[in-house]
């Protein structure tokens, strides 16, 4: 089955921390792989997109089809970097509908 | 950017009743429109996927007699959840594809909080 994974619920780090939210997805073909944030009280945004290969608010994510991952990194955190995030992926077939993970929590502490 | 706008954003419904829930796109054209089911601190969950002028494509358990979707025109589609019941009570999410700009970009409503009681 098509599916994404986000394994931590909830990742908790200092400010000026190192993160990594990870990502893993089941799909045999060629998906294409997102990140998407929701801020407390605001409607989900496109944070990045694999194809895009940019960075967003310092952050980077690359896309690893040997280990089926697309983990989220930023090398120094920051206190309004906290929100769910979650991944994404398309899956061909159909309407290329958004598949979401579980969704992971960054809380970032002064 | 684009953007999606939801109606209601918040809406509560005697049980038994039927509520309807609108997504637009504001300034694009969406041929493909697709409804999420949150619950509370979970993900979301898709439910269907709308497609402008022809029949919703449902996601397997949920049930197409129970929330009819509609996708009249390029910029609106409609959830309504029949027959409503508490435990339909949830955040409803609505996302719209563009397809203009940097390639297929989707955007999401600000959700419609249905509460049945």
């Amino acid at each position: 089955a098509q599916r994404v994974t986000q394994p931590e619920k909830l990742l908790s780090v200092f400010k000026g921390a190192p993160v990594e939210l990870k990502c893993n997805y089941s799909y045999s073909g060629s998906p294409e792989l997102f990140w998407y944030v929701q801020y407390s009280r605001q409607r989900l945004q496109l944070l990045l997109r694999h194809i895009s290969r940019e960075s967003i608010k310092g952050f980077t994510a690359d896309l690893n089809k040997g280990e089926t991952s697309f983990h989220l990194k930023k090398p120094f955190a920051q206190e309004e970097d906290s929100a769910m995030y979650y991944c994404a992926s398309t899956f061909s077939g159909g309407y290329n509908k958004l598949i979401f993970g579980a969704g992971t929590r960054l809380a970032v502490h002064p | 950017g684009a953007v999606v706008s939801q109606h209601p954003s918040r809406v509560i419904c005697k049980s038994g009743t039927s509520v309807k829930i609108e997504c637009r796109s504001l300034d694009f054209q969406a041929t493909t429109m697709f409804w999420y089911r949150q619950f509370p601190k979970k993900s979301l969950m898709l439910m269907a996927t709308s497609n402008e002028g022809s029949k919703a494509t449902y996601e397997q358990g949920v049930e197409k007699d129970k929330f009819l979707i509609n996708h009249a025109s390029l910029t609106l589609s409609t959830l309504t959840v029949t027959s409503a019941h508490p435990e339909d009570s949830s955040f409803y999410i609505c996302s719209a594809r563009s397809s203009g700009g940097s390639g297929n970009t989707i955007y999401f409503g600000e959700g419609s909080w249905l509460t049945v009681v």
